[in-house]
């Protein structure tokens, strides 16, 4: 079975700062890979994918993630924090097992704050 | 606009009621999905249809039911053998087949049951 782990729960920045955010997976096949931001009380947006080709991602709001298969990672970043930034992070990896791509298993999540 | 409706926002109900949450999306997506979602546990799969008339069972989907009569519609009923029943429900749905897609996530539907 597939599976995402989210180091840190919580994770606190200052404003201009660089964001990290960590996700490992497993994955018995080669892995789709997913990052969604959660503003509160509100749903879940995609920040970013990676499929197949370059392992550098961009995505929204200046995140990028790299895909590193050696490592079994798909960190997030982003070189300056702003407090717009605030939110909760989720990583996910899909489930190729589960009938189609289309079902996709989250991690834990990470509640960004950001200090001004 | 393109995307995915879920009423309504806030919910409240009493305890032993049965309760059932909307969820409508027109971007003509094959599959549809139900999260549950509490404080520190990211989403657990409710349930989740591939395809009209076609549902399975998630996770977690002890106490809930669903139906999927129409391609754009996916409700989710919280029926009273839910132990707790309170917390942040998360409908979304994706396109299918070759490929990875990623899902699209409606606003969501925060239920609480006294």
């Amino acid at each position: 079975a597939q599976s995402v782990t989210q180091l840190g729960s919580h994770v606190s920045v200052s404003e201009g700062a660089l964001v990290l955010l960590r996700c490992n997976y497993s994955s018995s096949v080669p892995p789709y890979l997913f990052w969604y931001v959660q503003y509160p009380n509100q749903g879940l947006q995609l920040l970013l994918k990676y499929t197949t080709g370059a392992t550098l991602v961009k995505g929204i709001n200046g995140f990028e993630a790299e895909f590193k298969k050696s490592e079994t990672s798909f960190h997030l970043t982003k070189p300056s924090a702003h407090m717009s930034d605030a939110a909760e992070y989720f990583c996910a990896v899909s489930d190729q097992l589960r009938n189609a791509g289309n079902m996709l298993t989250f991690g834990g999540g990470t509640r960004l704050m950001v200090k001004p | 606009d393109g995307g995915i409706t879920q009423s309504p926002k806030y919910l409240f109900r009493k305890e032993g009621q049965n309760v059932t949450l909307s969820c409508e999306q027109n971007l003509n997506h094959d599959a549809m999905y139900w999260y549950r979602q509490d404080p520190g546990q990211g989403l657990r799969l409710i349930y989740y249809s591939q395809i009209v008339n076609d549902f399975q069972k998630g996770d977690i989907a002890e106490g809930y039911s669903v139906s999927r009569e129409k391609k754009e519609s996916f409700p989710l009923t919280v029926t009273s053998a839910q132990k707790n029943p309170t917390a942040f429900y998360l409908c979304a749905s994706s396109t299918t087949g070759a490929g990875s897609y990623e899902q699209y996530f409606g606003p969501g539907t925060r239920l609480t049951v006294t």
